[in-house]
C-alpha cells in the first residue's frame, strides 16, 4: 500500500484568505515532501521534511508555510497568494531518506486556484 | 548540478507499436533512476526505478536499464495500450535525497 492522501482536492481562494493543504500517509514514511506541478511542467521541488525536520527549502517564498505536526501529516499554510501561484500541488513521501534507492510516492494532488 | 534531460513530445503511437523514450542524466554522484507516469488529472505513479548501474527496472511491460557509460536510462515497452496514454517523468535522486525531474514527454496511443 503506497497511499498518500491530500485534502482537499480542490481550493479556490482570494488573495487575501488564508487557507491550508493537508497530506498524510500511514507507511511509516519518515520523509515527506511538497512540489508544485504547473500545467505541461515537471513538479519543482518546494520543501522537504526528514524525520519530521525541515531539510530542504528550495527558496520558497514565505507565502507558504509548511507545517510537519507529526511523522504521518504534513500541511501547506497558504497566505496572499497571487494568481501565479495557481497550479498542483503534490505531496509526497518516502521511507528513509538516506537510503539509496529511497523511492518517492506522491499523492493525487490539491489543485490550487487563486483568484 | 544534476538534471534530467528527456525527449520532448507529443509521442503519437498506433495500438501495439514498439515505445522508446529518451532519458540521459548529468550526476555528480552516485544517482537513483526513477520513471514516473501521470495521467490525465491525477498525480505521479511510480512505474520503475533502478538504484545502480546494469540495473533493470521493469513494471507493466515498461522496462528501462541504467546505463552509466552512456548515462541513460531509456523507457522501452513492446506493445503499447491505448491506456498507456499519459505523460511519463524521467527522475534521478542524488546523494543528498534531491530528486529532479525532466520536462515530461506526453504519449498519446492510437486505436
Amino acid at each position: 500500500d503506497t497511499e498518500v492522501t491530500q485534502t482537499p482536492k480542490h481550493l479556490v481562494m482570494g488573495m487575501t484568505n488564508k487557507k491550508s493543504l493537508k497530506c498524510e500517509q500511514h507507511m511509516g514514511h519518515r520523509a515527506m515532501y511538497w512540489y508544485k506541478q504547473k500545467a505541461k511542467k515537471p513538479p519543482e521541488l518546494m520543501f522537504v521534511y526528514s524525520y519530521e525536520k525541515l531539510s530542504i527549502n528550495e527558496s520558497v517564498p514565505s507565502r507558504f508555510s509548511p507545517e510537519c505536526p507529526n511523522s504521518s501529516l504534513l500541511n501547506l499554510h497558504l497566505h496572499a497568494l497571487q494568481p501565479e501561484d495557481s497550479a498542483l500541488y503534490l505531496c509526497a513521501s518516502s521511507q528513509d531518506p538516506d537510503r539509496d534507492g529511497n523511492t518517492i510516492y506522491f499523492g493525487e494532488g490539491s489543485w490550487l486556484t487563486v483568484v | 548540478g544534476d538534471s534530467v534531460t528527456q525527449m520532448e513530445g507529443p509521442v503519437t503511437l498506433s495500438e501495439e507499436a514498439f515505445l522508446t523514450i529518451n532519458c540521459t542524466y548529468t550526476a555528480t554522484g552516485y544517482p537513483s533512476l526513477f520513471w514516473y507516469v501521470q495521467y490525465p488529472g491525477e498525480g505521479l505513479q511510480l512505474l520503475l526505478k533502478a538504484t545502480k548501474a546494469d540495473d533493470k527496472g521493469s513494471n507493466k511491460g515498461f522496462e528501462a536499464t541504467y546505463r552509466k557509460e552512456t548515462t541513460s536510462f531509456h523507457l522501452e515497452k513492446g506493445s503499447v495500450q491505448v491506456s498507456d496514454s499519459a505523460v511519463y517523468f524521467c527522475a534521478l535522486r542524488d546523494d543528498f535525497n534531491k530528486f529532479y525531474f525532466g520536462s515530461g514527454t506526453k504519449l498519446n496511443v492510437k486505436p
